[in-house]
This record gives structure tokens, C-alpha cells and sequence, in this order.
């Protein structure tokens, strides 16, 4: 099953706009991490949120948490062409032991030129 | 790049055989986990090695095993091939510390298996 689901599933929006995904998920976590995905290869790391954190940047990336809602978003400002991908968010939850993230479906997003 | 590689790259088996997949981790990383990821689908885990002892399994069945060697290369296996295990799978490298620190996942390229 999955524990954190991307929303929307699929976005479409022309270069210079913003692309905003959220993710959702049901038991508490360690933390979540947004990860990127170019068609049929692996996944590169962007972000790592941790429990105890409400925002991050990276660059044009912007991660807020919201542990109350269990929800998290990832905004991409000013979009290129080149940020056309799958994006996945990975909950990585509180246990001892193992740290295993679970992915949602993930969001696959289209910038048009 | 990540430093993590993986192979081969493409391999098409046919129902009933074995197969053996290879990850080479990136220098300093102590912990590899395997994904499998179908088609339109988020990467499912499979299974983590930490310091060569399996870590943590997903729902796969014994079919799937898996090894870390000293050097912290893995390997994964999968015996009886179906023709569901026909998917992407991606090995992950990254450094487990004490406590409840927890770092990022390096990830492969990935093997994309066909089973016919």
C-alpha cells in the first residue's frame, strides 16, 4: 500500500509558471523527501524534510510540512522545460531500526516551452 | 551522476528463469535498498542491507533475495521469474548513522527487466 499519495497525478503548465504537488500520508513520520524522476530512469534526491521542520528551500524549490495534516507540498517556481518529470514524495517513518522510505505514484509534470 | 551504478542495463528473461542483479554503492555508503517500479508506479521497496544483514523487507516474496558484500556492492536475485516481476528495479545507497539520523538515498539507473 501506499503511504504517501502525490496530488494531482499528472500536471500541465507552460514555462515560467509555478507547479505546485502536495502529498499526503496516514502514520507519523521521520521525515518525507521529494525525489525527481526523468522518464524510465533512476530517481535523483531534492529535498529532505525533517518531522520537526515546516519549510525548506532549494534553489526554485520550495518544501513546506504540515504534520497536523500529514500533508507536505513541493513548489517549483518559475518552471522550465527541463523540470518536465515524475516527481514522488518518500515517507521515511518513526520505528527503530530500519528507515524505509514508501513513494507515493508520484506526480508526472509537463512544462510546455 | 550519484556514483551508484547498476547491471546490466536491459535483461529479458522468460518465465520460470533466475536472474541476478548488480549494484555497485557509492564510496562511504554503508546501507542499499532495493526498489521495484512498474510501469506509471512509484518505487515499491523490496529489501535494505545495512553492514551486509538484511535491514528491513517489503512485500515481496522469499523468491526475491538479496546480498551485500564487504565492499558494499549488492546484489539482488529473483527466482522463478513471473511475468509481474517484469519492471524497473532501482538500488539506492546512502549512510545510516546512530540514533535517528537518517540520510538521503542515492539512486541507480535502475535494470529494466522484461520477463516473456
Amino acid at each position: 500500500s501506499q503511504q504517501g499519495e502525490e496530488d494531482p497525478q499528472a500536471l500541465s503548465i507552460q514555462e515560467g509558471e509555478n507547479a505546485t504537488m502536495n502529498c499526503s500520508y496516514k502514520t507519523s513520520i521521520n521525515n518525507l523527501q521529494w525525489y525527481r524522476q526523468n522518464s524510465g530512469r533512476g530517481l535523483v534526491h531534492l529535498i529532505l524534510i525533517r518531522s520537526n521542520e515546516r519549510e525548506k528551500h532549494s534553489g526554485r524549490l520550495r518544501v513546506t510540512l504540515d504534520t497536523s495534516k500529514k500533508s507536505s507540498s513541493l513548489l517549483i517556481t518559475a518552471s522550465r522545460a527541463a523540470d518536465t518529470a515524475s516527481y514522488f514524495c518518500a515517507t521515511v517513518p518513526i520505528s527503530g531500526g530500519s528507515y524505509i522510505p514508501t513513494f507515493g505514484r508520484g506526480t508526472s509534470l509537463i512544462v510546455h516551452p | 551522476e550519484t556514483g551508484v551504478t547498476q547491471s546490466p542495463t536491459h535483461l529479458i528473461k522468460t518465465r520460470g528463469q533466475q536472474v541476478t542483479l548488480r549494484c555497485s554503492s557509492q564510496s562511504g555508503h554503508n546501507t542499499v535498498s532495493w526498489y521495484q517500479q512498474a510501469l506509471g508506479q512509484g518505487p515499491q521497496f523490496i529489501f535494505q542491507y545495512y553492514r551486509e544483514e538484511e535491514n528491513g523487507r517489503g512485500n515481496f516474496p522469499p523468491r526475491f533475495s538479496g546480498l551485500q558484500f564487504p565492499n558494499y556492492s549488492s546484489e539482488l536475485n529473483v527466482n522463478a521469474l513471473e511475468l509481474d516481476d517484469s519492471a524497473l528495479y532501482l538500488c539506492a545507497s546512502s549512510t545510516r548513522t546512530s540514533g535517528l539520523s537518517y540520510n538521503e538515498q542515492f539512486f541507480g539507473p535502475g535494470t529494466r527487466l522484461t520477463v516473456l
